[in-house]
């Protein structure tokens, strides 16, 4: 079945320093999205990519569609400690019966020292 | 407007027994989706679900597992005869259409004895 690769499952930062979490997918996507979970608590939706080489940004998260619509990457600026969590991509796959499926990636745990 | 609502938070019960777990959608979403999670894990696709109707169920095991989300009512999740492999945070999410970013509720921790 299809499936989304992230990167890495685990990233330890120093706070201000930055960070970066990568999405990968064989396949093209109909659209990423992504969600932040923090420790103990739900996924809450971030954001949807859905134009190829699309870049959006909130505050100091930055958000990329590459050009392919196969990858994708969250890059947060100078880390702060409330950054803390486990953020996970999503990608929308066509299956092979015309419906769509959200198949979520296993997430990057990031952990900043203060 | 009320979130995602999820009950039981945390339910304990014993291997053989049976778990229900309920969620009821955001106002206005008609679609529910069921997510499996283990601890330091990634979220696992279970089910999805309009009234009346499941859409895709690919990632339910074949036995003991089934859902339903009825006309009336919210949607259920129920697993038979559990087993200590059963234990795990169980997430609903909820969408307003099939494309739609999903809404999720605060989970049901599940504990098997």
């Amino acid at each position: 079945g299809q499936q989304v690769m992230q990167i890495p499952q685990y990233q330890h930062v120093q706070e201000g320093e930055d960070f970066t979490t990568y999405c990968n997918s064989s396949t093209t996507l109909s659209n990423i999205q992504w969600y932040k979970q923090r420790p103990g608590g739900h996924p809450v939706f971030l954001i949807q990519l859905v134009k190829s080489g699309e870049v959006k940004k909130q505050k100091r998260l930055t958000f990329q569609f590459g050009e392919a619509k196969k990858n994708s990457s969250l890059h947060i600026t100078a880390t702060q400690t409330t950054d803390v969590g486990t953020y996970f991509c999503a990608g929308r796959f066509r299956t092979q019966g015309g419906s769509e499926k959200l198949v979520f990636g296993k997430g990057t745990k990031l952990t900043v020292n203060p | 407007n009320a979130g995602v609502m999820q009950n039981p938070r945390h339910l304990v019960r014993r291997r053989g027994q049976e778990a229900r777990l309920r969620c009821s959608p955001m106002k206005g979403h008609s679609h529910v989706y069921w997510y499996r999670q283990l601890p330091e894990e990634g979220l696992k696709f279970m089910v999805y679900l309009q009234k009346e109707n499941i859409i895709d169920e690919s990632g339910m095991p074949k036995e003991r597992f089934s859902a339903e989300f009825p006309k009336e009512g919210p949607s259920i999740l129920r697993i038979q005869q559990v087993v200590r492999g059963d234990s795990a945070a169980y997430f609903c999410a909820s969408s307003p259409g099939m494309n739609q970013p999903q809404h999720f509720g605060d989970g049901t921790r599940l504990s098997i004895l």
